[in-house]
Formats: C-alpha cells, structure tokens, sequence
C-alpha cells in the first residue's frame, strides 16, 4: 500500500525568505504526486501536480516541486514566502488504475513571521 | 455557483440524529469523493463513485450511507453517529480520476 510522509508538522519562516516543504512516498509503480493547500475553514486547493515527463513542476502561487525518484521525494519549494502563504500543506499520492485512489500526507502548517 | 459546493457548511447533531451532507460539483466531473478529515489523522478517502456507480468504499462503517443519484451530486446520509465521527467532511470532484477538486467542507460536531 502506499504512504505518504511529510516530517514536519510545523514550519516558521519570516516573510521574504525561501522555503522548502519535504514529502516522502512509498508507492511500487511510478506515482503521481501532488501538493495541496488548505487555509484555515476551507477546502484544499491544487497547488501543482506530477503525472510524468519533466521533473520539475511549476505550480500557482509561484510554487513549484521536484520529482526524485531516486529519494523517492516530491519537495514543494518557493524562493520568496508572502504573509498570505500562511496554510496548510498537504502532499499527496494517487494510486490505482487511474491514480485517482489518493493517499495524504499528515500535511505541514506553514507560518510566516512579518 | 462555481466549482464545488458543499451544504451545510456546519452541523452539530446528537447520536441519535439522522442529518444528511450533500455536495453539487458544476464542474462537469464524472467521479466525486468524499473524504474525513479529523484533527490528529490525515485525510482518508472514504468513497468513491464513477459515473454514479460506487467504486470505493474504503472500510466506512455503515453508519455513513452515501448516495450518488447523478454525475453532479453526491449526498453523505448520517445516522447514530459517535463522538469519534467529528471532523471535516470534503467532497472532490475529477473528470480524468487524477486532477481532484476539492469543496470547501462540512463541519461536522456530533454531540
């Protein structure tokens, strides 16, 4: 079965500094992977997503992940945190024949620090 | 109304209590998930219906009823409820089974 593992529940960053968010899967086949945000009393947004094809993926909000197969990674990354990235993060892996069986993360509460 | 839309947005109801969650996706979709999001788990997947058929269950107690009449609605019916069961409900919807999104979710208190 797979598994989906974000180490750390909580993350401050100041405002204008870079950040990067860790996920770690496990899954037999070749994954597809996503990154989702929720803000507080709301549903979960799509942030990016990895199907196949170029490793790096670019997301909205100026977000973009990494696919490493090799460390079987998918980390979210943005050069310059804004007071209104403050969330909820959620990594993700879809399984099944159509990917759609998806496994979360424990997901990663963003602050930012003015 | 766009996207995905979930009604009510708060219920508290009692043990005893019958209440129903309902979720309209304008999306066009043709599968719609509901999903338990509670406090100190991660978010589990707890159904699945493609094109109004149920795909998934994924070991819900019967308590949780869940109901697809078509494409664009799915329905959640409660009934005896535990405390245990408090939690953010979310309903998704897909059109290719990968690209999930997602409504804003119900708040579910069982007293």
């Amino acid at each position: 079965a797979q598994s989906v593992t974000q180490p750390d529940i909580h993350i401050t960053v100041s405002e204008g500094a870079s950040l990067e968010l860790r996920c770690n899967y496990s899954y037999g086949a070749t994954p597809y992977l996503f990154w989702y945000v929720q803000s507080p009393g709301q549903g979960l947004q799509l942030l990016l997503k990895y199907f196949s094809g170029d490793t790096l993926v670019q997301g909205i909000k100026g977000f973009e992940a990494e696919f490493k197969r090799s460390q079987s990674s998918f980390n979210l990354r943005k050069p310059s945190v804004h007071w209104s990235d403050a969330a909820e993060y959620f990594c993700a892996v879809g399984a099944g024949n159509a990917g759609n069986m998806l496994t979360f993360g424990g997901g990663t509460r963003l602050m930012v620090k003015p | 109304e766009t996207g995905v839309t979930q009604t009510p947005r708060h219920l508290v109801m009692g043990m005893t209590n019958k209440k129903s969650l309902k979720c309209e996706q304008h999306l066009g979709h043709n599968a719609m998930y509901w999903y338990k999001q509670s406090a100190k788990k991660p978010l589990e997947l707890m159904f699945v219906y493609n094109f109004k058929e149920q795909t998934e269950n994924n070991s819900v107690p019967s308590r949780f009823s869940p109901e697809c009449p078509n494409s664009s609605h799915l329905f959640l019916h409660l009934h005896t409820l535990q405390p245990e069961d408090s939690a953010l409900y979310l309903c998704a919807s897909s059109q290719d089974n990968r690209l999930q999104y997602f409504g804003p979710g119900t708040r579910l208190t069982v007293l």
